[in-house]
């Protein structure tokens, strides 16, 4: 099957430093990916569709300038949480959507942020 | 807008026992729907999908999920749980035509299974 790597699984940082994450498709070319939240005990909420070669498309009341989207190869799409606060302390995940399985979304392993 | 609900949130079972997700969209138009599993420690996987035909979709490990276009429902089940079906699960809708590939979360569904 289809794989989607993340990295790094848990980064703490110092509150006003920025910290990306790395999201690749290992065996497979990823024109679309979607960043995901997870609050605790809640759904995954989405982001932002991050689209190869273009700018990325945020949900309502996600900052684009906070949240940093680049998707510039066909395998990786990163996020940058820029000026990282406490209250950006969560669960992140990407997924790729595999053109031949047919709309099935593959997931990453989740990065959890922890801004001090 | 879409959304996605899911009504039982923690949910305990013994072994042997039958279970049902309750998962409702609300979408007036033609949707794709999946049922995606996070056992732990583990990524989300899908275990079935629905895009058309049979409304009753059979996927992995023994669940199975109906569609019911009427009451906007597609619920999963499993005849028999066992304890290694321990995890979380999420239902999730992507609304077909609407030219982008969002996909909906409902809110999860915790399912712990007793020994």
């Amino acid at each position: 099957g289809a794989v989607v790597s993340q990295h790094p699984s848990w980064v703490i940082c110092k509150s006003g430093t920025s910290v990306k994450i790395e999201c690749r498709s290992l065996d497979f070319q990823a024109t679309t990916m979607f960043w995901y939240r997870q609050f605790p005990k809640q759904s995954l909420m989405l982001m932002a569709t991050s689209n190869e070669g273009s700018k990325a498309t945020y949900e309502q009341g996600v900052e684009k300038d906070k949240f940093l989207i680049n998707h510039a190869s066909l395998t990786l799409s990163t996020l940058t949480v820029t000026s990282a606060h406490p209250e950006d302390s969560s669960f992140y995940i990407c997924s790729a959507r595999v053109p031949y399985r047919d709309g099935e979304l593959f997931f990453g392993e989740g990065s959890r942020l922890t801004v001090l | 807008a879409q959304s996605v609900s899911q009504h039982n949130h923690h949910v305990i079972l013994s072994e042997a026992a039958s279970l049902e997700l309750g998962c409702n969209y609300s979408y007036g138009g033609t949707v794709n729907l999946f049922w995606y599993v996070q056992y732990p420690g583990q990524h989300l996987q899908l275990l079935l999908k629905y895009f058309s035909g049979d409304p009753l979709v059979k996927g992995i490990k023994g669940f199975e999920a109906e569609f019911i276009k009427s009451k906007f429902s597609f619920n999963l089940r499993k005849p028999s749980v066992q304890w290694s079906d321990t995890a979380e699960y999420f239902c999730a809708v992507n609304a077909e035509g609407s030219g982008t590939y969002k996909y909906i979360f409902g809110t999860g569904t915790r399912l712990k299974v007793l020994a």
